[in-house]
């Protein structure tokens, strides 16, 4: 059972726009930054997002995240097919003093 | 380009201690400004921190793990080390080691966000 609570899945078509969902508490989004990480097939996760709503360099502005309370959203718009990956939502935690992640969206591109 | 690599035996029996060691290029493990951690994910399933250290020495510790986890670093090699005791087949999983950016406010410090990863290495627990 993770902190965070993410959908276990997600999907849309080429050129769409997808959103995940990340939900936690008080101790964490809802008094920290929130962090996306993206997870390709096969491989280690990479940071997508930091601090609500940064992209790192090299991260297309495809990708947006913003935070409201104790919630978060990664949007991805205009869907490719190498965007199908796993995708984490991460926050650090006041009670348990260390950063907490979600389940993961599976996010498939049909 | 920094880079952190992952060492260490692949499979681990029963009830021994598990040891990583994570190899750190490209940059200095006695930057100021960054944490070093620990993060593994089981087969199929999500990502879960067990430890971070700083270049001092100082270590925290995931509270569900803080039991069996050791966590250490040495400046000299550029490395950090990650030590699990008594491992069950729940331990099985893929090990990554990140580094961590470190932000403070109002006097307190936290890890930020992980903003590179190792590529990971499994470690499989049976007899």
């Amino acid at each position: 059972q993770s902190v965070l609570t993410q959908p276990p899945s997600a999907s849309g078509t080429p050129g769409q726009r997808v959103t995940i969902s990340c939900s936690g508490s008080s101790s964490n989004i809802g008094s920290n930054y929130v962090d996306w990480y993206q997870q390709l097939p096969g491989t280690a996760p990479t940071l997508l997002i930091y601090r609500n709503d940064q992209r790192p360099s090299g991260v297309p502005d495809r990708f947006s995240g913003s935070k409201s309370g104790t919630s978060a959203s990664l949007a991805i718009s205009g869907l490719r097919s190498e965007d199908e990956a796993d995708y984490y939502c991460a926050a650090w935690d006041d009670s348990l003093s260390g950063p907490v992640f979600g389940g993961g969206t599976k996010l498939t591109v049909l | 380009q920094m880079q952190l690599q992952e060492s260490g035996p692949g499979l681990v029996k029963p009830s021994e201690t598990l040891s990583l060691t994570c190899t750190v290029s490209g940059a200095s493990i006695s930057s100021s400004s960054y944490y070093w951690g620990w993060i593994r994910q089981p087969p199929g399933k999500g990502l879960e921190w067990i430890a971070t250290v700083y270049y001092s020495g100082s270590t925290y510790y995931s509270p569900s793990l803080k039991s069996r986890v050791t966590i250490s670093v040495d400046t000299s090699k550029n490395q950090f080390s990650l030590k699990l005791s008594s491992v069950t087949a729940a331990d099985a999983a893929v090990y990554y080691c990140a580094r961590g950016r470190k932000y403070c406010s109002s006097g307190t410090c936290l890890l930020d966000y992980f903003d590179y990863w190792g590529q990971g290495t499994l470690v499989t627990v049976s007899s």
